[in-house]
């Protein structure tokens, strides 16, 4: 079954302590992207890659970092979490050059940071 | 640059009414223009998109949009509302082949009323 897998679905963490939220596809998708959702905001791009070894900014990149060494692995990195990074993250992927293609998004990982 | 503004954050109807979530754009070119739903505890799926050609496009569970140019929107419609309609809808707009990928609004949530 083609997915878009998220891993942690939640977690609540403290300030500071740094944590990783990993994404995977299974369709060999080259362009994947990391949303976070917050109320009345929609979805807010992060970070985006196009390739393995390829990432650039979002809208919304401060305090966050991500990496791109496998083609199926685009992991979201907090590097020293605070609380205006709780959230609700989506990863997604699509085939890149394919503007009018349709992202599919994983199940989304709920973030608490106290 | 693009953005999309969806009037109403929540929008609620009776079971067998029409429903009709606004959605308008801006862009400096040609959009693609897509909505997705997120049914509670899950990712974003593909309603229906634009991209080219016949303005009207129909999409899964029965709902359509129809892409006004001279309007700047992209409003969606279903004939007859379902129970199961029940979820939070956003629309997005790319004008750009593979970057950035989708610029979304900050969604309307249905709800469905027996």
């Amino acid at each position: 079954e083609a997915q878009v897998t998220q891993n942690p679905r939640y977690l609540i963490t403290v300030t500071g302590k740094k944590l990783t939220v990993t994404c995977s596809q299974n369709m060999n998708h080259e362009y994947m992207s990391w949303y976070r959702q917050d109320p009345g905001l929609g979805l807010r791009q992060i970070y985006y890659s196009m390739n393995v070894e390829v990432t650039d900014k979002g809208d919304v990149p401060e305090g966050y970092k991500v990496s791109r060494k496998e083609k199926r692995n685009f992991p979201l990195i907090l590097e020293s979490p605070s609380p205006n990074q709780t959230s609700l993250y989506f990863c997604a992927s699509r085939i890149p050059g394919q503007g009018s293609g349709e992202l599919f998004f994983g199940e989304g990982s709920r973030l608490t940071v106290l | 640059a693009q953005s999309v503004t969806q009037l109403g954050s929540h929008v609620s109807v009776s079971e067998g009414a029409l429903v009709l979530l606004r959605c308008n754009y801006s862009s400096s070119v040609p959009p693609y223009l897509f909505w997705y739903v997120q049914y509670p505890n899950q990712g974003l799926q593909l309603l229906l998109k634009y991209t080219t050609g016949a303005t009207l496009v129909k999409g899964i569970n029965g709902f359509e949009a129809e892409f006004k140019k001279s309007e700047t929107s992209f409003h969606l419609t279903k004939p007859s509302a379902h129970m199961s309609d029940a979820a939070e809808y956003f629309c997005a707009v790319t004008q750009d082949t593979g970057r950035r990928a989708l610029t979304f609004g900050s969604g309307t949530r249905l709800q469905v009323q027996p």
